[in-house]
């Protein structure tokens, strides 16, 4: 049972450099999210997807895009990393939009 | 002023001691309350949902004051194991999918 997995768990990107994160849950789960994590702050989210087919703005969506093609995948990308997003990136999932989440395992972007 | 505030700490306390965390909430519209715990550079997992009547689990207790706009985290008996940073998430019904996370509150409990 894997839950939330997160690809990759680590990556260095120069600045100007693109990247996909992919997330894939395995909980037939309809939302799923992105966050950032910065050193002594709370999540703070990218996107969001309410489900297959469907992507919305949070609270920090500059610099960012989403798909949501595959109901259990949700992909997020970088057109030009900028050193402003090194940060922890978590993926989660829940089956609707007031029960716990599931999170993935992180992860560790850095941009120099 | 943040949606949700949280005194960021950290609390240092001995094993066996009682500590409290609480949580303030800036929209009245805010509908659903959890405690989400995060050991240091892993993923955040759930604690605890908080319900309007006050919820337990064991050593742990969540409440929840509406009109106050706050929630609590009282933890007893304080284990070495309880050492992490707890999250307040509120959601509200009018962002679908949306939870907005405290900043988080560092606990360390010491022998």
């Amino acid at each position: 049972n894997a839950g939330v997995t997160q690809t990759p768990k680590f990556r260095v990107l120069k600045t100007g450099q693109s990247m996909t994160l992919l997330c894939a849950q395995d909980m037939n789960h309809e939302y799923m999210y992105w966050y950032r994590q910065d050193p002594g702050m709370g999540l703070r989210l990218i996107h969001y997807s309410v489900g297959e087919g469907t992507t919305a703005k949070g609270e920090v969506p500059d610099g960012y895009n989403v798909s949501r093609l595959k109901k259990q995948n949700f992909l997020l990308g970088l057109e030009s990393a900028a050193p402003s997003q090194t940060s922890v990136y978590f993926c989660a999932s829940s089956y609707s939009d007031r029960v716990q989440a599931f999170f993935g395992q992180g992860t560790r972007l850095t941009v120099v | 002023r943040k949606e949700v505030e949280q005194d960021p700490g950290p609390f240092n306390v001995p094993e066996g001691a009682t500590v409290a965390f609480n949580c303030t909430y800036s929209n009245s519209a805010s509908q659903s309350f959890f405690w989400y715990r995060q050991d240091c550079r892993k993923e955040p997992k759930l604690l605890m949902s908080v319900y309007s009547s006050g919820n337990e689990d064991g050593r742990f207790t969540a409440q929840l004051n509406r009109a106050s706009q706050y929630i609590s985290l009282l933890i007893r008996d304080s284990k070495l194991s309880d050492s992490a940073t707890y999250l307040c998430v509120v959601q509200t019904n009018t962002n679908a999918g949306k939870s907005t996370f405290g900043d988080g509150t560092t606990l360390t409990v010491k022998p």
